[in-house]
């Protein structure tokens, strides 16, 4: 069981934009940023966004985070194939003092 | 480029120990805060231990405590993750993870990723 509460799945069609939720509580994302991974499969999680809305050199503006109260989204528009992956939400959590993820959701492009 | 690279694991029996260590290049590493998560296909992501740049502070998750120890060679450039009295549930993908920003702490989650190395458990 997670700390963080993820959809399993999520699609879309190329072109389209979707987004992915992330629901936690004051003692995580409440209080602190949100971060956002994806990974594919065999492959080491790579960081999305950082600080809620923040993208890492090289992450394209097509990916977008925002936060509101004790939830987190990750928006991507303009969806392509490669963009099939699972996406993971992660928070420190001051209750636990560890970072804390969710479960991971997984984004189908049909 | 940051590189983290992942070396130890293997197959062990309940009760046994290993080592697990990370080559980390690419950046000045005592400035960093490291982390081991693990990952496995039934619980997720899973945050296991933290260590600050400069080695005094660590922390680890409850289901851990007394049985791993996380410690770093600043000189060396190589974070270790010391694991006795293994279980069946410590199976895992173990990955070394360092923190975004060069804050030294190890209070937030990672910002870049080592590929993983396979921990088993098993009699």
């Amino acid at each position: 069981q997670s700390v963080l509460t993820q959809p399993p799945s999520a699609s879309g069609t190329p072109g389209q934009r979707v987004t992915i939720s992330c629901s936690g509580t004051n003692s995580n994302i409440g209080s602190n940023y949100a971060y956002w991974y994806r990974q594919l499969p065999g492959t080491a999680p790579k960081l999305l966004i950082y600080s809620n809305n923040e993208r890492p050199s090289g992450v394209p503006d097509r990916i977008s985070g925002s936060k509101s109260g004790t939830s987190a989204s990750l928006a991507i528009s303009g969806l392509r194939s490669e963009d099939e992956a699972n996406y993971y939400c992660a928070a420190w959590d001051d209750s636990l003092s560890r970072p804390v993820f969710g479960g991971g959701t997984k984004l189908t492009v049909l | 480029e940051v590189q983290l690279v992942e070396s130890g694991g293997g197959v062990v029996r309940p009760g046994g120990s290993l080592r697990l260590s990370c080559a980390a290049s690419g950046f000045a590493f005592g400035d960093y805060g490291m982390n081991w998560v693990r990952q496995t296909p039934g619980k997720g992501l899973e945050w296991v231990s933290g260590i600050n740049g400069n080695g005094r502070s660590t922390g680890y998750t409850d289901s851990v405590m007394g049985r791993f120890t996380i410690a770093r060679n600043n000189a060396k450039n190589v974070l270790y993750l010391q694991m006795d009295s293994l279980r069946a549930e410590d199976t895992a993908l173990y990955h070394c993870t360092r923190n975004y920003f060069g804050s030294g702490t190890y209070y937030n989650p990672p910002g870049y990723w080592g590929q993983g190395i396979l921990v088993t458990v098993s009699s």
